[in-house]
C-alpha cells in the first residue's frame, strides 16, 4: 500500500540554525499538510497546502516557517530560526482528491521527523 | 469547529469488545465524525467516519444517534496490539485541517 515517507527520522540541531524536513506524500495525492505534536501533548494542525499555494495555516506557522513543493513529488517544511519550543514530532499528511470511495477526512500521515533543538 | 469531549484513558482486556464514546453537542450540520488511532511514536491513522447512523469497517464500527450529539467507536476483540490513543474529530468533509483534543488512551492488558 502506498504510504507518506518522510526524512530525517530526527534531527538534531542548535538554536537559531535552519532545518528543512522532507515528505514524499502519496503520488496521486493533492492536498499536504504539517502537523506537529510536542512530546506528552496534541498533535497539531500546522499548514494546509494544495494547487502549489497554502490554503490555511495556524497561528503557530509564523513567518520563521514556511513550505514548498519544489518539484513533483516533495514536500518540505523549513524553520528558518529554530527556537527552543520547535522541539517536536513533526508529521507529514496528504490526501487524495475526495472520491466516492474515499472517506473525507482521511488523511495519511507520515512516520514524522523528530526535531530536537539544543 | 465543534468541540468533542472524550474520557482520557481506559482500560480492557484481550478479546474484549471496547466502546469509546466522544461528546460533540454543538456538532454543525455539515460536520462528519471522524476517529482516528496513534501508536506511540507514530503518526495518526484513520480509523472510520460517519455523518449519521452506523458505519462498519474491517477494522471498527461507528454508532451515530439521531441527534449526532454524540458518537461511539466500537472496537471489536481488542488484541493487545490495539493499545493506543483514539482521537474523536468533529469537522466539515474536506475540511482543509484536522483538529486533534487529547484522545483517549485505551491499554488493552493481556
Amino acid at each position: 500500500e502506498p504510504e507518506v515517507t518522510q526524512t530525517p527520522s530526527h534531527q538534531v540541531t542548535q538554536m537559531g540554525q535552519e532545518v528543512i524536513l522532507r515528505c514524499v506524500p502519496i503520488s496521486n495525492h493533492l492536498y499536504f499538510y504539517w502537523y506537529r505534536q510536542i512530546l506528552g501533548q496534541k498533535v497539531e494542525f500546522l499548514v494546509s497546502f494544495y494547487n502549489n499555494e497554502i490554503s490555511e495555516k495556524s497561528e503557530i506557522f509564523d513567518d520563521q516557517f514556511s513550505v514548498e513543493r519544489p518539484d513533483g513529488s516533495n514536500f518540505t517544511l523549513k524553520i528558518r530560526s529554530t527556537k527552543l519550543e520547535d522541539s517536536a514530532m513533526y508529521f507529514c499528511a496528504s490526501r487524495e482528491k475526495t472520491s466516492g470511495s474515499r472517506s473525507y477526512n482521511e488523511q495519511f500521515f507520515g512516520p514524522g521527523t523528530r526535531l530536537t533543538v539544543l | 469547529l465543534a468541540k468533542t469531549t472524550q474520557p482520557i484513558s481506559m482500560d480492557s482486556y484481550e478479546g474484549q469488545e471496547v466502546n469509546i464514546t466522544c461528546s460533540h453537542n454543538n456538532i454543525a450540520t455539515n460536520d462528519y465524525i471522524t476517529w482516528y488511532q496513534q501508536f506511540p511514536s507514530q503518526g495518526p491513522r484513520f480509523i472510520i467516519q460517519g455523518y449519521k447512523t452506523k458505519v462498519t469497517n474491517e477494522v471498527a464500527s461507528l454508532f451515530i444517534p439521531a441527534d449526532r450529539k454524540s458518537s461511539t467507536l466500537s472496537l471489536p476483540r481488542v488484541s493487545l496490539s490495539d493499545t493506543a490513543v483514539y482521537y474523536c474529530l468533529v469537522g466539515p468533509h474536506s475540511s482543509y485541517k484536522l483538529i486533534f483534543g487529547s484522545g483517549t488512551r485505551l491499554l488493552v492488558r493481556p
